[in-house]
């Protein structure tokens, strides 16, 4: 049974910096990885998708890897903005589920002035 | 690019009552349809999924059910309501040629 866990499950940082969130997943067989985006009482907006094939894929300030042999995917935000607070959550589509994506916890970042 | 609609955006409903969540899907066709539920504090859990007008597959136990009557559209539904059904309820579509999954504005249901 597939496994999403994205550590830390929390974190503050001030205007400017550069992050990076991780989520590790257990089982390699995936068909792809999807970043997403959630702010509070609001649906889930996709952030970035790399398939399997994939090593990474950018937009804008963000760039998502992905290295299916160790269970990682590494979410990087450049220049963080306030306005990038959010809960982060990633998910993995296993091979052979019929369609199923396995989601993480998530991370809650606030970025702050 | 495809855009999910989902009514009532808020719902407070009391127990034993009846419930319908709608979610239509535009810009797509044939797409494989999802319902999530989201309790607070907690992970997104899989409740149903529909890959085409009337197949629905369960993947929670409980006393919801779903229906696709039209390609396009998905209902979430329950005859009688229990507190433990509160939490936020999206519906999701996939992108055929890539997988990529869409959420829609979701649905709060609260069961007093």
């Amino acid at each position: 049974k597939q496994e999403v866990t994205q550590i830390p499950a929390a974190l503050s940082v001030p205007e400017g910096e550069n992050l990076v969130l991780n989520c590790s997943f257990t089982d390699s067989a995936i068909y792809n990885l999807q970043w997403f985006r959630q702010d509070p009482g609001k649906g889930l907006t996709s952030l970035l998708l790399i398939q399997s094939s994939q090593r990474e894929q950018t937009s804008g300030r963000l760039n998502a890897s992905l290295d299916k042999s160790s269970g990682r995917s590494t979410l990087y935000i450049a220049a963080s903005q306030p306005g990038d607070s959010a809960t982060y959550l990633c998910a993995v589509w296993n091979t052979g589920t019929a369609s199923k994506l396995t989601f993480g916890t998530g991370t809650r970042l606030q970025v702050t002035l | 690019s495809q855009t999910i609609h989902q009514w009532p955006a808020t719902l407070v409903q009391p127990v034993g009552s009846p419930l319908s969540l709608e979610c239509t899907v535009e810009g797509t066709s044939n797409p494989n349809l999802y319902w999530y539920r989201q309790a607070a504090g907690r992970g997104l859990q899989l409740l149903f999924y529909s890959v085409g007008i009337g197949q629905i597959s369960s993947e929670v136990p409980q006393n919801l059910s779903a229906s696709r009557p039209q390609d396009r559209q998905f209902i979430l539904s329950s005859k009688k309501l229990l507190l433990s059904d509160s939490g936020f309820y999206l519906c999701a579509s996939t992108k055929a040629n890539t997988g990529e999954l869409f959420f829609g504005e979701g649905s709060r249901l609260t069961v007093l």
